[in-house]
């Protein structure tokens, strides 16, 4: 069965170094997402995109978080610099469509430890 | 910002026993989903119940959805130890046509064996 791949599955950093994780969704789903997970809550939306463009980014902090999804498939988000606060399991989803009713699939997620 | 909170936070049940998880959202849904997480891993998708939908079924899961209380709750029937996780609402919004999910705080479910 297809699985959303993402790496690392661990980083740990200092304050005020930068970091990249890296997601590969399931083979033709154009629609990727990045979740960021605070210990003990749910996950909250970061970047949207469909195929190579950016749906929605309104929760992504802008002045040290980025995201690209170059050619449409694999996709790479970048702190910098990291702060404690942005410890946290970062998640990465993809479903076929962006549609009200198409499942997300998740991949294992990076926990990310900045200390 | 968080659309739905769950209740309970937490929950404890012996192995047979039925866990009964509740969700409330804010805004108006198209429909609401619920997904689970096992420790440390990512979601896996349980089920999806449509807002014109009151009740849904799949294996051991009965969902229930009321609009006009804007609150959904997941039952597992015959509870296992595997089913320990923790379980998340997640919704639309009717403004949205993107596919955008909010998710709950989430419930965590403990099945002893």
């Amino acid at each position: 069965e297809a699985e959303v791949a993402q790496s690392p599955r661990y980083k740990i950093t200092e304050k005020s170094q930068a970091v990249a994780f890296w997601c590969d969704p399931i083979s033709g789903h154009a629609t990727l997402y990045w979740y960021r997970q605070i210990l003990g809550q749910g996950p909250e939306l970061l970047v949207q995109f469909q195929d190579e463009s950016v749906v929605d980014d309104s929760q992504l902090p802008k002045d040290r978080f980025s995201a690209e999804r170059l050619k449409g498939v694999d996709s790479t988000l970048k702190i910098q610099p990291a702060e404690l606060g942005d410890s946290a399991m970062y998640l990465c989803a993809s479903s076929l469509e962006p549609d009200i009713e198409e499942t997300q699939y998740f991949g294992p997620g990076t926990r990310l430890l900045v200390l | 910002s968080q659309q739905g909170e769950e209740d309970p936070q937490a929950l404890s049940i012996q192995e047979g026993e039925n866990a009964t998880m509740n969700c409330s959202y804010k805004t108006s849904i198209n429909n609401l989903q619920w997904y689970r997480q096992n420790s440390g891993r990512g979601l896996v998708h349980l089920i999806l119940i449509r807002s014109n939908e009151r009740e849904k079924h799949s294996g051991r899961l009965r969902v229930t959805l009321d609009t006009s209380k804007k609150s959904s709750s997941l039952l597992i029937t015959a509870s296992r130890a595997a089913d320990t996780a923790s379980y998340f609402c997640a919704t639309d919004r009717v403004s949205s046509n993107t596919g955008k999910l909010i998710f709950g705080q989430g419930t965590t479910l403990q099945v002893k064996p």
